[in-house]
């Protein structure tokens, strides 16, 4: 069974560009969640999605935003970029929400 | 609320030592607990998991952890420790079959095998 892919892999952006990075989950999977992880602040929740809806969204600004669309696949975007959004961003899948996530292998953002 | 407090931020220890890495969580219900490993430029892996049943649940790379009710802890060991376990690990909580909040995750503890 494949595991959970993210794209890109590494992304550069400008500030005040927005960006979008994309999910595939596990197949079978319907519950995609989205993490930000950084040295200073360390894995911090950004949003849950289950059956294309979202269920749980941590404490970030309205510049993050995500979908879910039919086929479990999620998207997550960011507009008007700052340097401190310059992070590793990473998806996870699971069967159902309170099941143990299979992480894929992040999405590298840099800004500058 | 769910909580989970990594009590160490890091741990440097020789190779060949032994290690326990400290999970201590809280909760009004009952839970399902994780461990997990990121090593170097990579998403995170699941190690090992306790669901119900025995309290003391076992791993890949031969870790370990045991669940403690009472004092509500989720510890994870290994008892000789190689330079390859050089990763960050995180301890996490999730409410069980209620499922209404996703899971909850330590801010890790770096773990690092000095030769």
């Amino acid at each position: 069974k494949a595991g959970v892919t993210q794209t890109p892999r590494y992304l550069i952006k400008t500030r005040g560009q927005q960006v979008t990075l994309s999910c595939s989950p596990i197949s079978g999977h319907r519950s995609v969640s989205w993490y930000q992880q950084t040295p200073g602040q360390g894995l911090q929740f950004l949003f849950e999605y289950f059956s294309e809806t979202q269920r749980n969204k941590g404490n970030f600004p309205g510049r993050f935003s995500g979908r879910q669309f039919s086929n479990s696949r999620s998207e997550m975007n960011v507009s008007t970029l700052e340097l401190g959004d310059s992070a590793l961003y990473l998806c996870a899948s699971s069967l159902n929400r309170a099941d143990e996530q299979y992480f894929g292998p992040g999405t590298r953002l840099t800004v500058t | 609320a769910q909580s989970v407090t990594q009590l160490d931020s890091q741990v440097p220890v020789f190779e060949e030592a032994p290690v326990e890495l400290r999970c201590n969580y809280s909760s009004s219900v009952s839970v399902y607990l994780f461990w997990y490993v990121q090593y170097p430029n990579q998403g995170l892996q699941l190690l090992l998991k306790y669901l119900s049943g025995s309290t003391l649940v076992k791993g890949i790379n031969g870790f370990e952890a045991e669940f403690n009710k009472s004092q509500t802890s989720f510890h994870l060991r290994k008892p000789s420790v190689h330079i390859s376990d050089t990763a960050e690990y995180f301890c996490a909580v999730s409410p069980g079959n209620s499922g209404n909040t996703p899971l909850v995750f330590g801010k890790g503890t770096r773990l690092s095998v000095i030769a």
